[in-house]
């Protein structure tokens, strides 16, 4: 089945610098791929999704870039901000017997520093 | 306002006594589905339904059941609850019936068996 990949693990980085994640998948057919962002007690929510006949996607300061030939997409975040603080989840559509579900990877805890 | 409820937020229960955890969606969702959430290990499913009637397992469904009598509810239930079930639980649905769209998490349950 598909395993989604997602590192680093841990982020922290100043306050108006860039981050990046990125997740590998192994599932060559998946073709969505969402980003949730999961506040401290809150809940994962949706912040920005690609799909695969799309190589970049923006929305203000994200944006994610898709190379479908490595398998691999990322999370850009630029010009951070405390309140970006949070557990950043990669996830691939993958296939599931008859059916699809989402894979998520396992998180990015990104601390931006004051 | 569309949304995703569960309830009860907190529980704490001793092991062997049965509970039930509910679920509902006010968006006319296809797709509901089940994930518990542990440090370090991100997401993982437990139960997915595609419909109603339609339920299946997800990644990890050992020691728990699922219903889909109606289209808005999608209980979970421990019948025998142990203490490597204590986690935070969240439901989620999506419109497609497939999931391989955008979820819309509920705001979860954190569970602690004693």
């Amino acid at each position: 089945g598909e395993n989604v990949e997602q590192h680093p693990s841990t982020l922290s980085v100043q306050e108006g610098d860039s981050a990046v994640i990125k997740c590998t998948y192994s599932d060559s057919a998946s073709n969505y791929f969402p980003w949730y962002k999961q506040e401290l007690g809150k809940r994962p929510q949706l912040i920005i999704d690609i799909r695969s006949n799309v190589g970049e996607k923006k929305d203000q300061r994200i944006a994610v870039t898709l190379n479908k030939t490595a398998k691999h997409f990322s999370l850009h975040i630029t010009e951070t901000q405390p309140e970006d603080s949070a557990v950043y989840f990669c996830a691939a559509k993958a296939r599931a017997g008859g059916s699809e579900k989402l894979v998520f990877g396992k998180g990015t805890k990104l601390t931006v520093n004051p | 306002e569309a949304q995703v409820t569960q309830n009860p937020r907190y529980l704490i229960t001793v092991t062997g006594k049965k509970l039930t955890v509910t679920c509902s969606q006010n968006m006319n969702h296809e797709y509901m589905s089940w994930y518990r959430q542990d440090p370090g290990l991100g997401l993982r499913q437990i139960y997915y339904s595609m419909n109603v009637e339609v339920t299946d397992k997800g990644d990890v469904p050992e020691g728990y059941k699922v219903s889909r009598k109606e289209k808005r509810n999608f209980p979970l239930i421990l019948e025998s609850p142990s203490p490597n079930q204590t986690s935070l639980y969240f439901c989620a649905s999506s419109w497609g019936g497939t999931g391989a769209d955008t979820q819309y998490f509920g705001p979860g349950t954190r569970l602690t068996v004693l």
